[in-house]
């Protein structure tokens, strides 16, 4: 398996620009996660899937943020529009939901520059 | 929710010494705790993790404990190498699905 990929690596954008992000979990996984980090706040969750559906959003930060998962083996993070301060790397992970051990598998993640 | 707090932010190791990195959690209903390793520009990966029905796993020179009664749990490297220079998150889920991160300590071993 190739594990979580992720695109692009990086991206530099203008402030008011829409930004979409994308991810592929690794096949046979049913959860999903968004993560930002920044070196102020560490690693912050966004949101996270099961089976596709939404289960929590709470760790998004404003409307701007929306993220979809139209299949299981899909999933897109969009930023519109967006800000110098959304700058930071954003990582996709994914798991087996409810297995006793293994935790998330990150991808190489999202360096995103707004400017 | 949960909240994690991890220290030291920085820590600084002679080759061959022994790193501790220690964590607290506040929520009692955690039950599953990971340790991920983040190397510069690159993405974290998990290294060991733990139960809350044990309370102590080794991985070679890795080891976790685990005090469920304080609520703190701690991650030991032993015989340090430079390559285990990195930044180590620990984490703490009541779900084994959403995961509470620790801000990070950043390991620095000098050969």
């Amino acid at each position: 398996d190739a594990g979580v990929i992720q695109s692009p690596r990086h991206e530099v954008t203008e402030m008011g620009q829409e930004v979409t992000l994308r991810c592929k979990p690794i096949s046979g996984h049913n959860s999903l996660f968004w993560y930002r980090q920044t070196m102020m706040r560490g690693l912050e969750l966004l949101i996270y899937f099961n089976n596709n559906v939404p289960i929590d959003d709470s760790g998004m930060p404003e409307d701007r943020f929306s993220a979809k998962m139209p299949n299981a083996s899909f999933s897109t993070l969009k930023i519109q529009p967006s800000e110098p301060r959304d700058s930071a790397v954003y990582f996709c992970a994914s798991s087996l939901a409810l297995q006793a051990t293994g935790g998330y598998t990150f991808g190489s993640g999202t360096r995103l520059t707004v400017v | 929710g949960e909240n994690v707090e991890q220290h030291p932010s920085t820590l600084s190791v002679q080759e061959g010494d022994s790193a501790v990195i220690k964590c607290t959690y506040s929520d009692s209903a955690s039950n599953y705790f990971p340790w991920y390793k983040q190397e510069l520009g690159k993405r974290p990966q998990l290294i060991i993790d733990i139960r809350s029905n044990v309370g102590e796993k080794k991985d070679q020179r890795i080891a976790v404990t685990l005090n469920k009664t304080a609520k703190h749990f701690s991650l030991h490297i032993t015989e340090t190498q430079p390559e285990d220079s990195a930044v180590y998150f620990c984490a703490a889920s009541s779900n084994f699905n959403k995961f509470y991160f620790g801000s990070g300590t950043k390991l620095n071993v000098k050969p």
